[in-house]
């Protein structure tokens, strides 16, 4: 398995307080990946990393900023938490040094409930 | 705007064959994935195609039409464990931007 961890796992916040989730990697992977999962809309980018301080938007990247300073570490910052971003949140991985980069590596997920 | 339709949930007999469909319309497109997740877990790759044509990996395969913008999994000798949701993801593009469909709730029965 791929060595990429979340980190918290599980959170409870209020909203309008900021949030930021953490993704750590061992595998010194190109790209990192920001997803949400909600029932019924699958697996949705909020932001992705090309590199170091190299990042772009997804799909629904309102609400959400992130930060790349290290290859093995990627942040997502909820700026002021919303209930519409209770979510399950997954971070992933892809493109090793052997440049192959379609698989992604998917990190355990983080459950945040905003009240 | 960028679709990618599976049915929502199938349901097939323990060792059985099933197939899950995936059509897309989207703006780019690299290759087709497939995911597996199940219930509580994150997603898993299964399979990847970029060109036409059928690809198998053990009791796994995965279609890919271009022209038809469609592409299928295919799961032979069902086993329990299979129960899962199944994912197909298009590759928009070389940054390696994955779109993805809703999921396939896969139920098998004994």
């Amino acid at each position: 398995d791929a060595g990429i961890t979340q980190s918290p796992r599980h959170k409870v916040t209020e909203t309008g307080t900021p949030v930021t989730l953490r993704c750590h990697q061992t595998e010194n992977h190109r790209y990192m990946y920001w997803y949400r999962q909600d029932p019924g809309h699958g697996l949705r980018l909020i932001h992705y990393s090309y590199g170091v301080k190299d990042t772009d938007k997804g799909e629904v990247s309102d609400g959400y900023s992130v930060s790349r300073s290290k290859t093995e570490d990627f942040l997502l910052t909820l700026e002021s938490a919303t209930s519409s971003q209770t979510s399950v949140y997954f971070c992933a991985i892809s493109g090793g040094t052997s440049g192959v980069g379609e698989t992604q590596y998917f990190g355990p997920g983080t459950r945040l409930l905003v009240l | 705007g960028q679709s990618l339709e599976q049915p929502s949930e199938v349901t097939a007999v323990e060792g059985a064959i099933v197939q899950i469909n995936c059509t897309y319309q989207t703006s780019g497109f690299y290759g087709l994935s497939w995911y597996q997740q199940h219930d509580g877990g994150a997603p898993t790759f299964l399979s990847y195609n970029a060109l036409d044509g059928l690809e198998e990996t053990g009791r796994f395969s995965s279609f890919l039409s271009r022209s038809d913008s469609y592409g299928y999994l295919l799961l032979q000798e069902l086993q329990m464990k299979d129960s899962a949701s199944y994912f197909c993801a298009v590759s928009l593009d070389s940054n390696y931007q994955l779109i993805w469909g809703a999921g396939t709730k896969l139920i098998i029965k004994p």
